[in-house]
């Protein structure tokens, strides 16, 4: 079965730097989706990327699928407190849209001011 | 426009007792899925719909646990009897046209 491992576990950056979240997959992803989690509250939809080398930005954050479509990677520039929280990568395991998503582990964001 | 709303949002309940966890999904999506956040093991899918119809309940722990989904508008997870190991955040979502989840507020189940 598919699993998606994403680091680092957890992250504490300064404001105003910048930081990167990986997300990998055993297999290929037909679809890779972003989701922010703040701690009692529900997942929040950020972005999804399905093509091969597709990128997508949305204000300070960016997000990236290389090529092989087994990689994401999700960039915060010029961080800042309300960036903080869970980030959490999910994809469908299957080539047909519309299937369950599986989710990482997630990456648990502190930014000190 | 209303989100997916989940009720109730915090529950405590005593090992034995019947839980019911209830769902309305975003107006117009014909999926719906239900999942259970723990600290170890993560964000786990239990059960998934389509058009009111159970497609995939592998995730479903045990016989202990039961999903329904009358209709479009409205789904219920049920744990009878409940167990304390049953703690968790049980999330429900409804898939948008891009198979993006679109995930309620969640509703944290603790039994003691």
């Amino acid at each position: 079965s598919q699993e998606l491992e994403q680091s680092p576990q957890s992250l504490i950056v300064q404001e105003g730097k910048n930081l990167t979240i990986n997300c990998t997959s055993s297999k290929t992803l037909y679809g890779l989706y972003w989701y922010k989690q703040k701690y009692g509250e529900g997942l929040i939809f950020l972005m999804m990327l399905q093509k091969g080398g597709e990128e997508k930005s949305h204000e300070k954050i960016t997000a990236k699928l290389d090529e092989k479509k087994q990689q994401s990677s999700l960039h915060i520039t010029a961080s800042q407190p309300s960036h903080a929280g869970i980030y959490l990568c999910g994809a469908d395991p299957r080539a047909n849209q519309g299937g369950k998503l599986i989710f990482g582990q997630g990456t648990e964001l502190s930014v000190k001011p | 426009d209303a989100g997916v709303i989940q009720s109730p949002r915090h529950e405590v309940t005593e090992m034995g007792q019947e839980v019911t966890l209830r769902c309305k999904p975003i107006s117009g999506h014909n999926s719906l899925f239900w999942y259970r956040q723990t600290m170890m093991r993560g964000l786990e899918l239990l059960i998934y719909f389509n058009n009111n119809v159970p497609i995939d309940d592998s995730g479903m722990p045990e016989d202990r646990f039961s999903a329904k989904m009358p209709n479009a508008s409205f789904s219920t997870l049920k744990i009878q009897p409940s167990e304390p190991r049953d703690s968790a955040v049980y999330f429900c979502a409804s898939r948008g046209q891009y198979g993006e989840l679109f995930f309620g507020e969640g509703s944290r189940l603790t039994v003691l």
